[in-house]
């Protein structure tokens, strides 16, 4: 298996651009979780999909921050418009039902300039 | 507030030393504690889970305590190796949910 898969793995892009990043998790798990991690603030989760359903979305920071899980093998988060403060590692990461642990992605590196 | 603490500083050991990292919790109730060790560059990835009403773990070179009264974890490195060397971080779990509280993680440095 090739793991959690997330694309692009660095983005740079300006102030008020939107910036989308994507993931795939490992075949056959049903949970999926985004987070960010910064220096300032760690590893933070932003929304986690249970069966493709959001579940929880309390950490997502704003409403320029949106995520879907359309099937079972792809989610995006999307920022619009990017701000500066929004530079970080995002990660994805998957989980199977019967398990508790949780498989991350090599993360996306953002910078907003 | 729910807040996880490691030790901010980097841990500097030798190699062969045992490496004895802390996480200790307030303000939660976990149903279970993991640790994980992160790379530079690259996603964390799992190492251990430990439930409330076990007491210690172990797995090859490495052993995790879990006092619940003292709301503190034990993270432990037996004959440490410079391949060791990384950030390791405890997560939190609740009851009835799936998520993961991370702490801000305790960077490792093993010495030749």
């Amino acid at each position: 298996d090739a793991g959690v898969i997330q694309s692009p793995r660095h983005e740079v892009t300006e102030m008020g651009q939107e910036v989308t990043l994507r993931c795939k998790p490992i075949s056959g798990h049903n949970s999926l979780f985004w987070y960010r991690q910064t220096m300032m603030r760690g590893l933070e989760l932003l929304i986690y999909f249970n069966n493709n359903v959001p579940i929880d979305d309390s950490g997502m920071p704003e409403d320029r921050f949106s995520a879907k899980m359309p099937n079972a093998s792809f989610s995006t988060l999307k920022i619009q418009p990017s701000e500066p403060r929004d530079s970080a590692v995002y990660f994805c990461a998957s989980r199977a039902d019967y398990q508790e642990t949780q498989y991350f992605g090599p993360g996306t590196r953002l910078l907003v300039l | 507030s729910q807040k996880i603490e490691q030790n901010s500083e980097a841990l500097n050991i030798q190699e062969g030393k045992t490496a004895t990292l802390t996480c200790n919790y307030t303000n939660y109730s976990p149903a279970y504690l993991q640790w994980y060790r992160q790379d530079p560059g690259r996603g964390p990835v799992f190492l251990l889970l430990i439930r409330e009403n076990e007491k210690e773990k172990r797995k090859e070179r490495l052993k995790v305590t879990f006092d619940t009264t003292l709301k503190q974890s034990l993270f432990h490195i037996t004959a440490s190796q410079p391949a060791d060397s990384a950030t390791y971080l405890c997560a939190l779990v609740g009851r009835n949910t799936d998520k993961l509280i991370f702490g801000t993680g305790t960077r490792l440095q093993v010495f030749p």
